[in-house]
């Protein structure tokens, strides 16, 4: 069964943490992105990689880091500079930019 | 730059109604359309696109939108509201050049039995 995987679904950060969000994808496609949803808002990228061990910041990249040395996964990691992490963080691929994104079902990460 | 408006946060139609739910854009050149549905706590869910060629796209679970240059818009519809339709529907614009999506706020499809 071809898709996205996202885990973990839920998530909770402590202050002064980092966290990693992971995202895997089996569709044998070339990019992935990394948004950031916040209710009432539509959604704001992070990081965008268009293949493997290459990868461009979005709009809103500050506090976040991202790798990609796989082509099936695009793990992304919210470091303690972001101040403001509580988001639903959706992770999405396709065959190449210029392609239609297919997303995965979401983490909720949650500030203790 | 380039941006998306949805016309309304909420919006809220009785089952069976028809669904009219409005997206305008700001470009010049026509770029590539789409409409994303989510339902709560989950991913996003193409519903269907414009990229070239005819201007009604039809989509998945009997929705439709037409592209309509002179007015910038890319209004999604649906001739019958079914209570499985209560979503939160995202309209996409994708410049040609840097393929990026601008996204609209969202419009949150409440059905009244």
């Amino acid at each position: 069964d071809g898709g996205i995987t996202q885990s973990p679904k839920y998530l909770f950060r402590k202050e002064g943490q980092n966290v990693t969000l992971s995202c895997e994808q089996n569709l044998n496609h070339d990019a992935m992105y990394w948004y950031r949803q916040d209710p009432g808002q539509g959604l704001r990228l992070i990081y965008y990689s268009q293949i493997v061990n290459d990868f461009q910041k979005g709009d809103i990249a500050e506090g976040y880091s991202v790798s990609r040395e796989k082509k099936e996964s695009f793990p992304l990691t919210v470091t303690s500079a972001q101040k403001n992490p509580t988001a639903f963080y959706l992770c999405a691929s396709s065959m190449s930019l210029q392609e239609t994104q297919y997303f995965g079902p979401g983490t909720r990460l949650l500030v203790l | 730059a380039q941006s998306v408006t949805q016309l309304g946060s909420h919006v809220s139609v009785s089952e069976g109604a028809l669904v009219l739910l409005r997206c305008n854009y700001s470009s010049s050149v026509p770029p590539y359309l789409f409409w994303y549905v989510q339902y709560p706590n989950q991913g996003l869910q193409l519903l269907l696109k414009y990229t070239t060629g005819a201007t009604l796209v039809k989509g998945i679970n009997g929705f439709e939108a037409e592209f309509k240059k002179s007015e910038t818009s890319f209004h999604l519809t649906k001739p019958s509201a079914h209570m499985s339709d209560a979503a939160e529907y995202f309209c996409a614009v994708s410049d040609r050049s840097n393929y990026q999506l601008i996204w609209g706020a969202g419009t949150k499809l409440i059905i009244k039995p």
